[in-house]
């Protein structure tokens, strides 16, 4: 089994519409979860992190977090040509902090 | 807003070469990353660095990679003798605390001709 899982897509959502990704993992004692955008050809960048069960908002983001089912994601409210891009998934290692792994990422298209 | 910087953003090199990447992590940040990230693939988790050892590693991290921090700002990623495979991007990230989020650098592209 895969340590952290995402659709590859592309996901395609209309401007102005609300974009779901989805993300699931595979160690159950992971604590720290994180969504990164990354547009092609450019470095991870961090949207967001979540650490408790529940929904985290910031701004346009939110993030939701479910560690029974061990599933994460990511919504986008008003969604815009610039959200095109890769997000990726990150979940620390149940057995070290340290240790960061990625999902392979969902491509989103935003069409105008 | 404090940043991650890396240089080189684009390297080349002849197989069997060594190649230093170089880093500037957050100034208040305590932990420090490499990862890399071969062209189409996911970023993949190369070393962690803590209190000037390595904390954790990957089975990518072999012997031909070594991780420094040579003074107060620098954190350098050496790859001994490099190999075509070894060609992608190198991306340096830095943390706060160990669980909290990773800040990325620009990376280095680095190809192995």
């Amino acid at each position: 089994q895969k340590e952290v899982e995402q659709n590859s897509g592309p996901l395609s959502v209309p401007e102005g519409a609300i974009a779901s990704l989805n993300c699931t993992y595979s160690d159950r004692g992971s604590q720290s979860f994180f969504w990164y955008r990354q547009y092609s050809g450019k470095s991870p960048e961090l949207i967001m992190s979540i650490y408790s069960n529940g929904d985290k908002e910031d701004g346009r983001f939110t993030a939701q977090l479910n560690k029974a089912s061990q599933y994460v994601s990511l919504l986008i409210r008003d969604s815009q040509p610039s959200d095109s891009a890769t997000y990726l998934c990150a979940v620390t290692s149940k057995t070290s902090y340290d240790k960061v792994i990625f999902g392979p990422g969902t491509s989103l298209s935003v069409i105008p | 807003e404090p940043e991650v910087t890396q240089t080189p953003s684009h390297q080349v090199t002849q197989m069997g070469q060594e190649v230093i990447l170089r880093c500037v992590p957050i100034s208040n940040h305590l932990y420090f990353y490499w990862y890399r990230q071969i062209l189409g693939q996911k970023v993949e988790f190369l070393v962690s660095f803590y209190n000037n050892e390595i904390s954790e590693k990957s089975e990518i991290f072999d012997d031909q990679f070594s991780v420094e921090r040579p003074d107060g700002s620098n954190f350098t990623l050496k790859i001994r003798s490099t190999k075509l495979e070894d060609s992608a991007m190198y991306f340096c990230a830095s943390s706060v605390e160990r669980q909290r989020s990773r800040y990325f650098g620009a990376g280095t592209r680095l190809s192995v001709l």
